[in-house]
């Protein structure tokens, strides 16, 4: 299958701050790509999807001032926590889907914690 | 609303005993997912259906479409404690690689 990287694995920031996460297909080019959000014992939530050139659409509930996604590029997307606090500590999922192939591969995940 | 329905979430079984994972939803698919997800990891993938009826076996993993494609269930034959783990069903209804998952199943085999 197709590769998919997503770094930072871990982060820690200070309420009140940012923190971007990146999303890179390898070895092929994601014309989109999904932000999902986990939280501990529950299963993925899709947050938004993004196509690459033009703005994400953001599913119900999802604050899009919050969650800044960009996708700037075929082989990145980007998801920034504006603002964010300890609330927001989750386990961040990225997955990419594009080259011909409708499924969707996913990154190892990033764990934000809001101190 | 759950779009699609798993279960069950938690299951806890000894090591040589058989289960049944079960997705179930009022809407279909265009394809489903099963997903084996470790603790601080993405989800890896296990298996795509995408024809409704369709069995895939995986080993000592059977996996099926339903006929509609709208449910879909897992079956391990003499499950090891190396099953252990959190498996997840999604469903992709508009064949772009947006899935929607249900809520997990967290399967603890023991020795």
């Amino acid at each position: 299958g197709a590769v998919v990287s997503q770094h930072p694995s871990r982060v820690i920031c200070k309420s009140g701050t940012s923190v971007k996460i990146e999303c890179r297909s390898l070895d092929f080019q994601a014309t989109t790509m999904f932000w999902y959000r986990q939280f501990p014992k529950q299963s993925l939530m899709l947050m938004a999807t993004s196509n690459e050139g033009s703005k994400a659409t953001y599913e119900q509930g999802v604050e899009k001032d919050k969650f800044l996604i960009n996708h700037a590029s075929l082989t990145l997307s980007t998801l920034t926590v504006t603002s964010a606090h300890p609330e927001d500590s989750s386990f961040y999922i990225c997955s990419a889907a594009g080259g011909g192939n409708t499924e969707a591969f996913f990154g190892q995940g990033t764990r934000l914690t809001v101190v | 609303t759950q779009l699609l329905e798993q279960s069950p979430q938690f299951l806890s079984i000894q090591e040589g005993e058989n289960l049944t994972v079960y997705c179930n939803s009022s809407s279909v698919f265009s394809s489903l997912q099963w997903y084996r997800q470790e603790p601080g990891e993405g989800p890896v993938l296990l298996v795509t259906v995408v024809t409704g009826g369709e069995v895939k076996k995986l080993k000592r993993l059977t996996f099926q479409f339903g006929d509609a494609r709208k449910d879909s269930s897992l079956h391990i034959t003499a499950a090891q404690p190396g099953d252990t783990g959190l498996y997840l069903c999604a469903g992709d209804k508009s064949n772009t690689g947006k899935l929607i998952f249900g809520q997990g199943t967290t399967l603890q085999v023991k020795p």
